[in-house]
């Protein structure tokens, strides 16, 4: 059926280093993809978001990268921060008709060692 | 502060009991939707309204029944639930249902089933 597929499940980095997260998904119409954070305790957070007639999209640390003929984007983080550390999740619409249907990764678990 | 407010935070609830799971927002949105969120499971979508009409029900058991009296307030009624049933239940609003609207999400409430 129809999903979003998002590596790695878990990942540590050093404070200061990059962090990179990957998703794919399946449904060559789907033209918004958001990427959400989320602290412990509290619910998703929109952190930045990208649409299909870009290819990348950066607000500060972060930037988001999209490629729709392979299907994929992906969230880049630089100067990792303590802070940083969260679960971050990709989405994607997918089907649904004229509603859309969010599906959203499994999420990545990111850790920032300080 | 996200502008989405869900109480209670938490609730311990026997699986004879009937309790109901509040949401508000404060952004002037017109749709709204109930989310479920279970350890190492993606985000399930359970119910959307635009404009308080309900436009998508993703084969939710009857036991969950949603109800949304106006654009800024969603409910969702618990009965009978079941051990399975325990998760953080996630409201989320955007400007309008659709293919590219931002979601925006509150800090859930951790339902536990006894």
């Amino acid at each position: 059926g129809e999903n979003v597929e998002q590596h790695p499940s878990t990942l540590s980095v050093q404070e200061g280093d990059s962090a990179v997260i990957k998703c794919t998904y399946s449904d060559s119409a789907s033209n918004y993809f958001p990427w959400y954070k989320q602290e412990l305790g509290k619910g998703p957070q929109l952190i930045i978001d990208i649409r299909s007639n870009v290819g990348e999209k950066k607000d500060q640390r972060i930037a988001v990268t999209l490629n729709k003929t392979a299907k994929h984007f992906s969230l880049h983080i630089t100067e990792t921060q303590p802070e940083d550390s969260a679960v971050y999740f990709c989405a994607a619409f997918l089907d649904g008709g004229s509603q859309g249907n969010l599906i959203f990764g499994k999420g990545t678990k990111l850790s920032v060692k300080p | 502060e996200t502008g989405v407010t869900q109480t209670p935070r938490h609730l311990v609830m026997g699986m004879t009991n009937k309790k109901s799971l509040k949401c508000e927002q404060h952004l002037g949105h017109n749709a709204m939707y109930w989310y479920k969120q279970s350890a190492k499971k993606p985000l399930e979508l359970m119910f959307v309204y635009s404009l308080e009409e309900r436009v998508e029900n993703n084969s939710v058991p009857s036991r969950f029944s949603p109800e949304c009296p106006n654009s800024s307030h969603l409910f969702l009624h618990l009965h009978t639930l079941q051990p399975e049933d325990s998760a953080l239940y996630l409201c989320a609003s955007s400007l309008w249902t659709g293919r590219d609207q931002p979601q925006h999400f509150g800090d859930g409430t951790r339902l536990s089933i006894l």
